[in-house]
């Protein structure tokens, strides 16, 4: 199985930081990596797909990047609504697996 | 605008087995664009791929249950379904359905709300 870790496991920013998450896979997964938001209650949301890509609707400031196995959430200046946490996931193997999530709170 | 609900049982008993039905709206669940999958989350822990499921039939499940779970689909009804069976309380935790996009490199791309699943007798 493809494992993933995130790092940091959560964190503290004030609104209009710079926020980067890091989410690591165990073997190459090429760019099948995607970023999720979740808010309490809520079902996830998917931010961004394929490593990269926006997903309709979402806003500019986040913007994801990497391949193979290192990989980056970045929120360009953070925002009240952006306080969540934040999930990765390879879609690489048919054996889906989840990063253990990145919670973001307010400093 | 598609929509995706569970339904089923919020309480099932030590031993027996949990059964849930995700209902899909405004898509067809025989498109070969999409598949469906289920996803868990147990209190206060993070999100848990359980299984996948393509429109032939087809059937992936997460290797750390133990070859429980049973995913079908019914397009006659535009519903899949998802059986876990010897449930225990680890097995208590919000169980949501979602949509696999193809043309997004398989990303989750849509979800129903979810819906508690607590195991005790």
């Amino acid at each position: 199985d493809i494992q993933m870790t995130q790092s940091p496991s959560s964190l503290s920013a004030s609104v209009g930081d710079r926020v980067t998450i890091t989410c690591r896979a165990s073997q190459s997964i090429s760019s099948y990596l995607n970023w999720y938001q979740q808010k309490p209650g809520k079902a996830p949301k998917l931010l961004i797909y394929a490593a990269s890509s926006l997903q309709s609707g979402v806003p500019s400031r986040f913007s994801g990047s990497g391949s193979g196995t290192d990989f980056t959430l970045t929120i360009s200046s953070l925002q009240p609504e952006d306080f969540a946490t934040y999930y990765c996931q390879q879609s690489h193997s048919t054996l889906f697996t989840f990063g253990p999530g990145t919670k973001v709170d307010i400093k | 605008q598609v929509q995706l609900q569970e339904s089923g049982p919020g309480l099932v008993k030590p031993s027996e087995t949990l059964s849930l039905t995700c209902t899909v709206s405004g898509d067809s669940i025989s498109s070969s664009s999409y598949y469906w999958g289920w996803v868990r989350q147990p209190p206060g822990k993070g999100l848990e791929w359980i299984g996948t499921i393509y429109y032939s039939g087809t059937t992936y499940d997460n290797p750390s249950l133990k070859s429980r779970v049973t995913i079908s689909v019914d397009t006659s009804k535009n519903q899949f379904s998802l059986r876990v069976k010897s449930v225990t309380a680890a097995d208590t935790a919000v169980y949501s359905c979602a949509r696999v996009n193809t043309g997004m490199l398989d990303a989750f791309d849509m979800w129903g709300q979810g819906t508690m699943v607590i195991v005790s007798s």
